[in-house]
């Protein structure tokens, strides 16, 4: 079972419509990144969470730790949205230092 | 312009002849990862590079070598590529390791072995 699950894995709406993207984990962790790589590869960092709840634009994230669960949401969502969404946490208590990832999300959203 | 950069972008090669990717910061950052990207698999971490002079192994290190002599700088090196080490790369840096840093990603670089 892979340590960091995403789903759904692919999701198609309509331009406006409000999306949501799940990710567990089943590892402890010291914070939980979420990732956007668009169509030509390039990978940009959305979010950093510990704790709670971020804002960023129409994006927000939040992260109940006690669950072992993070949302990605997106309001009035537009084409431009459209992207692999990456979920990733930093392991915590020792070993490898790094980011364990998700297999990400594909969204796709139409005019 | 903060950036990370890695060279070159796109590569094929046949097995065996060794190669680099190189990857440079310009933001002083102290912490380097060098990621794969599969199928299926997503992003593995390859190695990591604490400060200059100072890396480990990631997760997926087998076929890799790295170096960190300067703190700009963090090659992957290939010394004799085989077909399973087709993917595609990425490079990232942290001002210090640690959870809440944000990691700055290389544009990638697709790397072709046949």
């Amino acid at each position: 079972k892979n340590e960091v699950e995403q789903s759904p894995q692919n999701l198609t709406a309509q331009e406006g419509e409000f999306i949501t993207i799940n990710c567990s984990y089943s590892v402890g962790i010291s914070a939980l990144h979420w990732l956007q790589q668009h169509p030509g590869g390039g990978i940009v960092s959305l979010f950093m969470l510990s704790s709670g709840k971020k804002k960023h634009g129409r994006l927000i994230a939040t992260i109940n730790i006690q669950e072992k669960h993070s949302s990605l949401h997106i309001t009035a969502s537009h084409p431009r949205d459209s992207a692999v969404y990456i979920c990733a946490v930093r392991r915590s208590g020792g070993g490898a230092d790094g980011l364990t990832f998700g297999k990400g999300t594909h969204l796709i959203i139409q005019p | 312009e903060a950036q990370v950069t890695q060279n070159p972008r796109y590569l094929i090669t046949v097995t065996g002849k060794k190669l680099t990717v190189t990857c440079s910061q310009n933001m002083n950052h102290e912490y380097m990862s060098w990621y794969r990207q599969d199928p299926g698999l997503g992003l593995r971490q390859i190695y990591y590079s604490m400060n200059v002079e100072v890396t480990d192994k990631g997760d997926v290190p087998e076929g890799y070598k790295v170096s960190r002599k300067e703190k700009r700088n963090f090659p992957l090196i290939l010394e004799s590529p085989s077909p399973n080490q087709t993917s595609l790369y990425f490079c990232a840096s942290s001002l210090v390791a640690g959870s809440l840093y944000e990691q700055y990603f290389g544009p990638g670089t697709r790397l072709t072995v046949t």
